[in-house]
């Protein structure tokens, strides 16, 4: 167990959709990492958040947005879905902004239909 | 898995063996690199990581080395087990705050 805690596990929902994955950061962590696993680009980082401020943005769609709070728990929120977004989402965690080991959670498996 | 229909490298060994898996990375302001593990169904664990300021460092039963002249990076595997079947990546830190993951190699273990 990595100590990130990622929910729903999985999620199915119809294009046009909107929906929202959260992520709990390990105990002390202050980044959150949010990357996208899907079967034709492999794993493809979107978006860092350090301590409630965006730090870093990756290849995160318009559509796509993040937060991170005041109790550093993160979600991304993902609209207008479309079949191509269907994939695995994982939330990873570090301590510092960067360059350091990241713990990933299990996963949030998005299914547009 | 998570990565069926990605084409991925694919590596089969006998358990008992000793792996080797390779990984390029592109760019050579990367400072710092990290081996993940990722089982099915599971998120990347990580294994080992190394600085751009070392050859090579070794773990359990795992060693990583560092080729900067031409961008490349090897993970070995000593003894390989039946639970090291999983996709391997290798991570590549822009001094900065992402992370760049390689597609990954699918290491079958042979009992």
């Amino acid at each position: 167990d990595s100590g990130v805690t990622q929910t729903p596990k999985h999620l199915i929902t119809a294009t046009g959709q909107r929906v929202t994955l959260r992520c709990s950061p390990r105990s002390g962590d202050l980044s959150v990492y949010w990357y996208q696993q899907s079967l034709d680009q492999g794993l493809q980082f979107l978006i860092q958040y350090y301590n409630g401020e965006e730090r870093a943005k990756g290849n995160i769609l318009e559509r796509f947005s993040a937060q991170q709070f005041p109790d550093l728990h993160s979600e991304l929120n993902l609209s207008s879905l479309e079949l191509g977004d269907s994939a695995l989402y994982f939330c990873a965690s570090s301590v510092g902004q960067g360059g350091s080991e990241a713990f990933f959670g299990q996963g949030t498996r998005l299914t547009v239909v | 898995g998570e990565n069926v229909g990605l084409h991925l490298p694919t590596l089969s060994v006998q358990e008992g063996d000793n792996s080797i898996i390779n990984c390029a990375y592109s760019n050579s302001a990367s400072d710092y690199f990290i081996w993940y593990k990722q089982e099915s169904g599971k998120g990347p664990q990580f294994i080992i990581d190394i600085r751009s300021n070392m050859d090579k460092r070794q773990g359990q039963r795992v060693t990583v080395l560092l080729n900067k002249t031409v961008k490349h990076l090897s993970l070995q595997i000593a003894a390989t087990q039946p639970g090291d079947s999983a996709v391997y990546f290798c991570a590549e830190n822009i001094s900065g705050n992402q992370f760049y993951f390689g597609t990954g190699t699918s290491l079958t273990v042979i009992p």
